[in-house]
């Protein structure tokens, strides 16, 4: 069965400081997608960075990069200079493998509170 | 990208009340779920709809009823539901093209209805 590991319940980071918040995943599918989401205080979760099983670069956006590492099964996102807006949950989730008609189901970890601190 | 919209926000209902949660989408997609957060749990996908067929029904107590009139439009009738469900309903949306390793397919989330059961 597909699960998500983040094994940090919360952090704490300095604003302007990087940071970096783990994820390990157990799949046996051979294609599939890692993707993290932020979720505030507001609730919605907001879609931040995508990255492909065959994908051979680490993904970036902005200030976000995933530290992709395939043998060892995790996709840690990396947030470079935090800002206190970042203040956030963050989800890691993997879609599952793909069904006939082309939809699919997405994993989610049980996220990481991140404080950034000012 | 922020063009999936939820309504109402929040709700407050009685366990013998009826109700309804509205999602709209339009970023033209054909996918469309609904999740349920609860505390302290990892999201949960409940229902996905593709081209306004129900593709899956994850173990949903009958008591939640999904309706999907058309791509655009997902909905999510509620009877006599149980204080257990009080939680963060979440509906998003996707483009389901086949092509595997495809960011195109990343899920959008709306803002999500907070219920409270009482």
């Amino acid at each position: 069965a597909q699960k998500i590991t983040q094994t940090q319940p919360g952090m704490f980071v300095q604003e302007k400081e990087a940071v970096t918040l783990d994820c390990t995943y157990d799949t046996s599918d051979q294609s599939y997608g890692l993707f993290w989401y932020k979720q505030p205080s507001s609730g919605e979760m907001i879609f931040l960075i995508y990255q492909g099983s065959y994908d051979e670069q680490n993904a970036t956006e902005g200030r976000y990069s995933l530290n992709f590492q395939k043998a060892r099964k995790s996709a840690n996102l990396v947030i470079s200079a935090s800002q206190l807006g970042d203040s956030a949950m963050y989800f890691c989730a993997m879609r599952e493998g793909r069904r006939r008609d082309s939809s699919y189901k997405l994993i989610f970890g049980s996220g990481t509170r991140l404080l950034v601190r000012p | 990208e922020t063009g999936v919209t939820q309504t109402p926000r929040h709700l407050v209902m009685g366990m013998t009340n009826k109700k309804s949660l509205k999602c709209e989408q339009h970023l033209g997609h054909n996918a469309m779920y609904w999740y349920k957060q609860s505390a302290k749990k990892p999201l949960e996908l409940m229902f996905v709809y593709n081209f306004k067929e129900q593709t899956e029904n994850n173990s949903v107590p009958s008591r939640f009823s999904p309706e999907c009139p058309n791509s655009s439009h997902l909905f999510l009738h509620l009877h006599t539901l149980q204080p257990e469900d009080s939680a963060l309903y979440l509906c998003a949306s996707s483009r389901t093209t086949g092509a595997s390793g495809n960011r195109g397919e990343t899920q959008y989330f709306g803002p999500g209805t907070r219920l409270l059961v009482l």
